[in-house]
């Protein structure tokens, strides 16, 4: 069985703070790292793609980086906005498994 | 536009009564998931098709089918639906196979009661 950890569950942040939270995967069998976003209502969307380790990518004021020696993948939301509270999750692929393992997800929420 | 169509969104069904869930898509994609994540935990993938090849996974019950009529749509048959069953039910797809370095394409998801 394959773990995926996120950290934070959860998280409360104000209009302008920067905030990250991590993803833990397996280091073993390492192809890729993926992070999707999920706001209420609406579908879970990608957001990165990795799959070299020390990738670092960005798409306006977030980003990620990814580890994937030590196993675990931060993800950066500079300046949070009301607009980006959601649910973040990340999946892993590894192994001689094409499938993607979910974690939990971290909700965040950011207070105008 | 929608590129993942989720159908429908929010469904109630009674304890013991088959339902079906409906996906579709206008991207063309070979493969097609079905997921099913209940409170706070994480997605967990039911089965998939790459094209007219069904996949289960083998943790699935056999309460759960699942059908491709075509490249478009795919349907999520639930038997006899238990309360353990109450969950949002997620369709994705991706262009292919591989290792995964595909980003899925997701509908927004049904959420489904059951009384």
């Amino acid at each position: 069985i394959l773990n995926v950890e996120q950290s934070p569950q959860s998280l409360h942040v104000q209009e302008g703070d920067s905030t990250n939270f991590t993803c833990s995967f397996p280091s073993s069998n390492f192809y890729a790292l993926h992070w999707y976003r999920w706001e209420t209502a609406k579908s879970p969307e990608a957001l990165f793609v990795m799959t070299l380790n020390g990738d670092e990518k960005k798409k306006g004021r977030i980003s990620a980086t990814l580890n994937t020696k030590e196993g675990y993948s931060y993800l950066y939301i500079k300046g949070s906005q009301p607009e980006d509270s959601a649910t973040y999750l990340c999946a892993f692929s590894g192994g001689s498994n094409y499938k993607l393992t979910f974690g939990k997800g971290t909700l965040l929420t950011v207070n105008p | 536009d929608a590129m993942v169509i989720q159908n429908p969104r929010y469904q109630v069904t009674q304890f013991g009564k088959p339902v079906t869930l409906s996906c579709s898509q206008t991207l063309n994609h070979n493969v097609m998931y079905w997921y099913q994540q209940k409170s706070s935990q994480a997605p967990k993938l039911l089965f998939h098709y790459y094209d007219k090849d069904f996949n289960n996974e083998a943790d699935t019950p056999d309460n759960f089918q699942s059908r491709r009529p075509n490249t478009s749509f795919c349907f999520l048959d639930i038997r006899s639906p238990g309360l353990g069953d109450a969950a949002m039910y997620l369709c994705a797809t991706s262009r292919t196979l591989g290792h995964q370095s595909y980003e899925q394409y997701f509908g927004p998801g049904t959420r489904l009661t059951v009384t």
